[in-house]
């Protein structure tokens, strides 16, 4: 089946630095990528939808600026954290559609970021 | 906006079944998923449902009732293993993207 690989999978950074997220689908080709946030025992809630040579979409309440998002390929996109904080301490996960089969989204492993 | 429902925790005893419950009302509808999430872990896909009616795979079912804004996963024989989070959701249409909203998840504990 479509794998989604996502790296790295935990990152510890002081306050202020900005971290890095990427998420790959491995053997297939994903135009759109989303990206999903998660507080401990809480839903998943989507932050942006990346789309392969645009701009991404961002949801309400989630500053641009601040979450970088990249899609330059079909097969990576990555989030960049700037200038992290104690409060964006959080499990980030990407997903990926295959275009081919439009039924289902396949997940990345997740990266547990800590913001000391 | 959108809005879904699911229990927040859940026990049931080991070779039992136990139906988790999960209701929408979301602006469009294009099919409902469950997914299985173990703590720390990225969540696997179980089932999806696009038309009224059961799908069934295995130990694990899945209902949809589009009309009544209703779907339930239905394990059979539960296993220890089944401990997780179990998460409805519901994908959207939006501006020609159609992402995946999920509701906050059900916590099974099987208990022996």
């Amino acid at each position: 089946g479509a794998v989604v690989s996502q790296h790295p999978s935990r990152v510890i950074c002081k306050s202020g630095t900005s971290v890095k997220i990427e998420c790959r689908s491995l053997d297939f080709q994903a135009t759109t990528m989303f990206w999903y946030r998660q507080f401990p025992k809480q839903s998943l809630m989507l932050m942006a939808t990346s789309n392969e040579g645009s701009k991404a979409t961002y949801e309400q309440g989630v500053e641009k600026d601040k979450f970088l998002i990249n899609h330059a390929s079909l097969t990576l996109s990555t989030l960049t954290v700037t200038s992290a904080h104690p409060e964006d301490s959080s499990f980030y996960i990407c997903s990926a559609r295959d275009e081919v089969s439009l039924e289902k989204l396949f997940f990345g492993s997740g990266t547990q970021l800590s913001v000391l | 906006g959108q809005n879904i429902d699911q229990p927040t925790e859940m026990t049931a005893t080991e070779g039992a079944i136990v139906q988790i419950n999960c209701t929408y009302q979301t602006s469009g509808f294009n099919g409902l998923f469950w997914y299985q999430q173990h703590a720390g872990e990225a969540p696997t896909f179980l089932s999806y449902n696009v038309l009224d009616g059961l799908e069934e795979k295995g130990r694990f079912s899945s209902f949809l009732s589009r009309s009544k804004g209703y779907s339930y996963l239905l394990l059979k024989e539960l296993q220890m293993k089944d401990s997780a989070s179990y998460l409805c959701a519901v994908r959207v249409p939006n501006s020609g993207n159609t992402p995946l909203v999920f509701g906050k998840g059900t916590r099974l504990s099987v208990i022996a």
